[in-house]
């Protein structure tokens, strides 16, 4: 079973800053690497899949890269909208959705 | 638009079960699988089940084997989740999101389904 580490747990920046928040696989997951932000009481939404490609509708401060087993989501200039919870999932690999326990990107 | 709308919170008790529902709209159903994610409070999503809307066939995390089933209902583009045997521990919000068939991309999530589980 592929196992996906996040890392920090807890990010603590200001409005304006760069924000980079890391998923590390236990496996290869390939390309196969998502990031989703959940604010609170709201479903997750897709911000990037196939590890750097934008989902509709996301703003270009946002970016993703890596491969294989090493993942970043950098976020280039933080909005006050921009502070939420955001997970890695793999997709593609049985089991097919793994996701991570999570980045809390909060307002310092 | 894609929209997947689920039904309202349900409160049970330890040992009952319950059926969630999921309609689809604003894409052909069956061109789509539906996956089940549950995420209890504090906690990353968990994957359940997933769902091929044409076929109806079915896949299942194997900590729910033989308490879960997912089925569907293609003339109203609608797909359910029952789980049986229920404890407090199933106590999460329960998501139905559209997973591509090409390559298992999550894309949309429902707005989720708060079920309660409680003597």
């Amino acid at each position: 079973e592929i196992v996906l580490t996040q890392s920090p747990g807890t990010l603590s920046l200001s409005p304006g800053e760069r924000a980079t928040l890391s998923c590390r696989a236990s496996q290869s997951v390939r390309n196969y690497l998502a990031w989703f932000q959940q604010k609170p009481g709201q479903a997750p939404r897709l911000v990037i899949y196939g590890t750097s490609r934008r989902a509709p509708g996301i703003p270009d401060r946002f970016s993703g890269s890596g491969s294989g087993t090493d993942f970043a989501l950098t976020i280039s200039r933080l909005d006050p909208e921009d502070f939420a919870v955001y997970y890695c999932q793999q997709y593609g690999t049985s089991p097919l959705y793994n996701f991570g326990q999570g980045t809390k990107l909060e307002i310092k | 638009q894609v929209h997947l709308v689920q039904s309202g919170p349900e409160v049970k008790k330890p040992g009952a079960s319950v059926k969630v529902s999921c309609k689809a709209s604003g894409y052909i159903f069956s061109n789509y699988d539906i996956n089940w994610v549950r995420q209890a409070a504090g906690q990353g999503p968990e994957w359940v089940g997933w769902m091929n809307p044409n076929s109806g066939d079915t896949g299942y995390a194997e900590k729910f084997q033989g308490r879960v089933t997912i089925t569907r209902n293609t003339s109203i583009n609608t797909a359910y989740i029952e789980l049986s045997n229920l404890r407090s521990d199933d106590t999460a919000v329960y998501y139905c999101t559209r997973v591509s068939t090409y390559d298992a991309l999550t894309d949309y999530w429902g707005q989720g389904t708060l079920v309660t589980v409680s003597a």
